[in-house]
């Protein structure tokens, strides 16, 4: 079974803070996402990575990076954390260019910066 | 650029019934993928349904199926004899299949809630 995990649940984090939230797959999968999910907004890209130390901006890349130093592994940053960056994060692993490409997803990090 | 489109932001179906939740996309891309997820109030997301955009037959997976309808733009998520357990939000996505364009576009989403 593909398996995709995050680095907390849940995570409390004030306003300025340098805060990481980290993902790892262990199916070999070439693509990693990231996607923040809002109420009424459905989810949208934050940024996405097709091999190590590649990286694209997605959507909504503002205020965000990312780090991919290992294929297994992807690192979202938020640098300097603000209130309007709590949101649910999801990451997402897939094949690279095979078959339908389908995303297997993590269960997700619900971060509140306050 | 694709856009999904979901209008149902809710609906309400009698357990047993079937349903049918709405989805339409733009896109200028010739090859593109089009996919439903599920999730849960867990949180988790779940493949349900994927169609091809050159799959002459609808797609289907179980209690599933993929009503698409390329002149139209539509690729809605049919939910046949409906159970408890598919109250949940659900998504429709599309993504494109030239490499460096396999992210997914989500819709808004549609919360789906079976009434005993």
């Amino acid at each position: 079974d593909v398996k995709v995990t995050q680095s907390s649940r849940y995570l409390v984090k004030r306003t300025g803070e340098k805060v990481f939230l980290e993902c790892v797959q262990d199916m070999d999968h070439e693509n990693m996402f990231w996607y923040r999910q809002d109420p009424g907004l459905g989810l949208r890209l934050i940024y996405f990575s097709y091999d190590v130390k590649m990286k694209e901006k997605g959507d909504i890349p503002e205020g965000y990076s990312v780090s991919r130093e290992k294929k297994e592994r992807f690192s979202l940053i938020l640098e300097s954390a603000s209130t309007n960056q709590t949101s649910m994060y999801l990451c997402a692993s897939s094949f690279l260019g095979q078959g339908m490409g389908e995303q297997y997803f993590g269960p997700g990090t619900r971060l509140t910066v306050t | 650029a694709q856009k999904i489109t979901q209008t149902q932001p809710g609906m309400f179906v009698q357990e047993k019934e079937a349903v049918t939740l709405d989805c339409t996309y733009d896109t200028s891309d010739q090859s593109y993928g089009l996919f439903w997820y599920k999730q849960p109030s867990s949180g988790e997301m779940i493949f349900l349904i994927y169609q091809g955009s050159y799959d002459e037959q609808n797609a289907t997976e179980g209690r599933y199926s993929l009503n698409f309808q390329k002149a139209r733009k539509s690729a809605n998520l049919v939910i046949s004899a409906s159970q408890l357990g598919d109250s949940a939000m659900y998504f429709c996505a599309m993504r494109g299949i030239s490499f460096g364009n396999e992210k997914l576009t989500f819709g808004t989403g549609t919360r789906l809630t079976i009434i005993p």
